[in-house]
């Protein structure tokens, strides 16, 4: 596609639940980044893969959060038993490799709420 | 670790005003430099990068920032706003030692009055 997709658009999840967020990264995209931007604050990192390789899971805030990227290119991150903290927009961004001065492309997230 | 702290949550400015909105960065290695645009329910996209080619960056829109080693900042400015920069600027930094992620700042939301 032309830009990142992210699904869906918005999630309204009961305390406890799980969900499954999903990102299509821009095809030919080595690498793929999650990041969580709470109402009010920056985009914090999440996790990071290059490829199918998550090279850096520092960001996820518990063992609730996981990530894939089975094939390389689409990714899904899930959260299991879902909090009212867990509440935020979740942000797909996606680069060519990967390296620190390079240009992000986001997708336009997925709202999470958890009532 | 790194750190990017952005002054004013909100910046109001006239249409034709100068636009100025700052960014203090902390690294203990030489920072890249980022400014990202998030327009409503639009993804972010990237209004323009430092990577020590160059202290003055010229970015999309007719925005600029220049990288102010000795201040720790890297200020983003517009001579004349347009009521269609309104939207909520990031500034972000990352490591030159090899670290992918970026850390971003809380963010400034501009608005442009007519």
């Amino acid at each position: 596609g032309a830009g990142v997709s992210q699904s869906p658009r918005y999630k309204v999840a009961k305390r406890g639940q799980d969900v499954a967020l999903r990102c299509d990264p821009i095809s030919g995209h080595v690498s793929l980044f999650w990041y969580q931007q709470a109402l009010g604050q920056g985009p914090e990192f999440l996790t990071y893969f290059q490829n199918e390789a998550q090279l850096d899971k520092s960001g996820l805030p518990s063992d609730r959060f996981f990530a894939e990227r089975p094939e390389g290119s689409v990714s899904t991150l899930k959260i299991q038993r879902t909090q009212q903290e867990d509440s935020a927009v979740y942000l797909c961004a996606s680069s060519v490799q990967g390296v620190a001065n390079e240009k992000l492309f986001f997708g336009s997230g997925t709202q999470l709420s958890v009532l | 670790a790194q750190s990017v702290t952005q002054l004013g949550s909100h910046v109001s400015v006239s249409e034709g005003a100068l636009v100025l909105l700052r960014c203090n960065y902390s690294s203990s290695v030489p920072p890249y430099l980022f400014w990202y645009v998030q327009y409503p329910n639009q993804g972010l996209q990237l209004l323009l990068k430092y990577t020590s080619a160059a202290t003055l960056v010229k970015g999309i829109n007719g925005f600029e920032a220049e990288f102010k080693k000795s201040e720790t900042s890297f200020h983003l400015t517009k001579p004349s706003a347009h009521m269609s920069d309104a939207a909520e600027y990031f500034c972000a930094v990352s490591s030159m030692s090899g670290s992918e992620k970026l850390v971003f700042g809380k963010g400034t939301k501009l608005t442009v009055n007519p």
